[in-house]
C-alpha cells in the first residue's frame, strides 16, 4: 500500500470555506511534504514539515504533523476557485532517496 | 525558477513502435525521477538518476529504460509500446540524493498507445 495515503479521496466545498485534508503514513519519515496539482499539468511544492516540527504555516496553508500517530493535515483558509486541484503528501521513504506520494485528494471550490 | 520541461504535452503512438519521452532541467541538479501517473494510483517511480550515466530502477522499470547523458537531460524510453503503458508520464528533479529532497515537476505527457 502507499506510504503516504490522503483523506478523503475528494472534497467539494464553497469558496471562503476551509478545506482540510488528512495524510496517514507507515514508517518513520525525516520530513514529509504536500505538493498540489491543476487539472492535467505538473505538480507544485506547497510546504515541507521536518519530523521534528509539529506545525508550519505558509500563506493560507497551515500544515501539522503528529509523527506518533504518523499523520499529517492540511489546511487551506478562506478557499478560492483558484485552489481547485489535486493535493498530495509524501514522504521519504525508508529505502534510501525514493519520495513516496499518495493518491492524492481532489479539491473542488465552488464559486 | 527551476525549470523543469518535457518534450510533449500529448503524444499518440501504436503498439510496438518504439517512444522516447525527453525532459529537460536548467537548475543544474544532481537528481532526475521519471513517474507515471494513473487515476486512483498516484505516482509510481519508474526510474531515478542521481548522476550523468548513473541509473536506479524504481518501483515499475519492467518495460521501460532510461538514458541520462548529460546533466540536464533525463530521457524515458518506450522499447515497444504497449496498451497498459497508456498514462500520464511526469518528470522531476532535485538538488540533492537527500531523504524526500523537494521535487520540480515538469508539465507531464500524456501518452495514448492505440
Amino acid at each position: 500500500s502507499q506510504q503516504g495515503e490522503e483523506d478523503p479521496q475528494a472534497l467539494s466545498i464553497q469558496e471562503g470555506e476551509n478545506a482540510t485534508m488528512n495524510c496517514s503514513y507507515k514508517t518513520s519519515i525525516n520530513n514529509l511534504q504536500w505538493y498540489r496539482q491543476n487539472s492535467g499539468r505538473g505538480l507544485v511544492h506547497l510546504i515541507l514539515i521536518r519530523s521534528n516540527e509539529r506545525e508550519k504555516h505558509s500563506g493560507r496553508l497551515r500544515v501539522t504533523l503528529d509523527t506518533s500517530k504518523k499523520s499529517s493535515s492540511l489546511l487551506i483558509t478562506a478557499s478560492r476557485a483558484a485552489d481547485t486541484a489535486s493535493y498530495f503528501c509524501a514522504t521519504d521513504g525508508s529505502g534510501g532517496f525514493k519520495t513516496i506520494f499518495g493518491a492524492g485528494t481532489r479539491l473542488f471550490v465552488k464559486a | 525558477d527551476v525549470k523543469v520541461t518535457q518534450s510533449s504535452r500529448y503524444l499518440v503512438k501504436r503498439t510496438g513502435e518504439k517512444v522516447f519521452l525527453e525532459c529537460v532541467q536548467d537548475m543544474d541538479h544532481e537528481n532526475m525521477f521519471w513517474y507515471r501517473q494513473d487515476p486512483g494510483l498516484g505516482l509510481r517511480l519508474i526510474y531515478f538518476s542521481y548522476d550523468v550515466k548513473m541509473k536506479e530502477k524504481g518501483d515499475i522499470p519492467e518495460g521501460y529504460s532510461v538514458s541520462r547523458e548529460k546533466k540536464e537531460r533525463f530521457s524515458l524510453i518506450l522499447e515497444s509500446a504497449s496498451t497498459n503503458q497508456t498514462s500520464m508520464y511526469l518528470c522531476a528533479s532535485s538538488s540533492r540524493l537527500h531523504r524526500g529532497d523537494t521535487q520540480y515537476f515538469g508539465p507531464g505527457t500524456r501518452l495514448t498507445v492505440l
